[in-house]
């Protein structure tokens, strides 16, 4: 089934301790998206890739980062995670700006 | 700043029982509003995305409807079985890709 994939399902980092995160898809959309949801939040988008064009949200930290070698994958980097990163990451796929496509997220624990 | 808002934020029903919710969103610039139902550890899974004041829209148990002038949108499950629990998720887009989510409504059917 073409679908979102991401991977780790749980990642467990160290306050500090740079973590990369991973998104892949297998739908051949143009546009991927990283979102970012602590408990009882709504899902708050940090940056998308319209093709090859990184677009970040305004209030977006430094710390976050994503890079999108080719279409199939996008990754989402935290150079220096702290407590407050802790969330659900979600990624999500769509064309153009047309109906979007969640991967099961990943659950960031900071210690 | 735009603001997605849905109620109530949790409910718990009895198996058999209807029950309706409700996302507010902005009335200007209006493109789309999107359903989601997200159950606990899978993807968020798209429900309907609706265009066009007055649409109503149905997917078996499930229907929604659309006020674009007043800025709301109902969610209703006819006969709410167990396998509806999950958290629905309303997001609304203007004329960019970019969604912007409720903080969700958790559903909870006993049986």
């Amino acid at each position: 089934d073409a679908m979102v994939i991401q991977n780790p399902r749980y990642q467990v980092t160290q306050f500090g301790k740079p973590v990369t995160l991973s998104c892949s898809q297998t739908l051949n959309h143009n546009v991927m998206y990283w979102y970012q949801q602590k408990s009882s939040q709504a899902p708050k988008l940090l940056f998308h890739y319209y093709d090859k064009d990184f677009n970040n949200e305004a209030d977006t930290p430094d710390n976050f980062q994503s890079r999108r070698p080719n279409t199939s994958f996008c990754f989402l980097d935290i150079r220096s995670p702290g407590l407050g990163d802790a969330a659900m990451y979600l990624c999500a796929t769509s064309e153009g700006g047309n109906e979007q496509f969640f991967g099961p997220g990943t659950r960031l624990t900071v210690l | 700043i735009l603001n997605v808002e849905q109620s109530p934020q949790s409910l718990h029903v009895q198996e058999g029982d209807s029950t309706n919710f409700t996302c507010s969103f902005p009335s200007s610039n209006f493109y789309a509003l999107h359903w989601y139902r997200w159950e606990t550890a899978k993807s968020p899974e798209a429900l309907f995305v609706m265009t066009l004041n007055g649409d109503e829209k149905k997917k078996g148990r499930i229907s929604a409807t659309l006020n674009t002038k007043e800025g709301y949108s109902y969610l209703y499950i006819k006969g709410s079985q167990p396998e509806d629990s999950a958290t629905y998720l309303c997001a609304f887009r203007s004329f960019r890709v970019k969604l912007i989510f409720g903080t969700g409504t958790r559903l909870q059917v006993f049986p």
